[in-house]
């Protein structure tokens, strides 16, 4: 299993500028999420979702759209980059029935807004 | 407002030492804390977790210390070594699905 995979691995954006963030999972993972990694801030609750065809919305989704087309497949579109939105962003996974705290992590995406 | 408050923001421990990493929280709701550790370049990994109805639960030289009356738990890693040198976050969750981070520690482990 290649687990949770994100591409691109750097991104650098000017403002105003759209992009979609990819994420994908091979373990049939039904819970998939976005997380934001800023310094001091942790790790920040962005967009999650419980199966294909269901999102929900974390603790700072603005700025942010998701959908779940397939249960692989999880991308974060980033309508109009903002300056705000530098940082890194972390998709994770859970399988089915596992612990709601034992989520799976990719390596990342490190974008910058200019 | 953060939920989950971390302290340390960073620590340096020599080889062999006690390394301490303290959180807080207020919401009484939360039925889950872990903690994760994190390496450069790399995401979250959970590391271990405990139940607010435990007091201590230790995995190797890893254990976190519970109190409940007090909202508050802690990270402890005996005998710490070089290769432990990390970001190390503490979480709780509640409503089944929903992560709510501390702000994390970065540790070093002086040879």
């Amino acid at each position: 299993n290649a687990g949770v995979t994100q591409t691109p691995k750097f991104q650098v954006l000017k403002t105003g500028q759209s992009m979609t963030l990819q994420c994908a999972q091979d373990m049939n993972h039904e819970y998939m999420s976005w997380y934001r990694q800023d310094p001091g801030m942790g790790l920040r609750l962005i967009h999650y979702s419980v199966g294909a065809g269901i999102t929900d919305q974390g603790e700072v989704p603005n700025g942010y759209n998701v959908s779940r087309s397939t249960t692989e497949d999880f991308p974060l579109r980033l309508l109009s980059a903002a300056p705000s939105q530098t940082s890194v962003y972390f998709c994770a996974s859970r399988e089915p029935g596992g612990a709601s705290y034992e989520q799976y992590f990719g390596p990342g995406t490190r974008l910058t807004v200019t | 407002q953060q939920q989950v408050k971390q302290s340390p923001q960073s620590l340096i421990v020599q080889k062999g030492g006690i390394s301490i990493i303290n959180c807080a929280y207020e919401n009484t709701a939360f039925d889950y804390f872990p903690w994760y550790q994190q390496f450069p370049g790399k995401g979250p990994a959970l590391l271990i977790a405990i139940r607010p109805d435990v007091s201590e639960k230790k995995e190797g030289r890893f254990t976190i210390s519970f109190n409940k009356s007090a909202k508050q738990f802690s990270l402890h890693i005996m005998d710490s070594q070089p290769g432990d040198s990390a970001t190390y976050f503490c979480a709780a969750i509640y409503a089944g699905n929903m992560l709510t981070f501390g702000g994390g520690t970065r540790l070093m482990v002086k040879p």
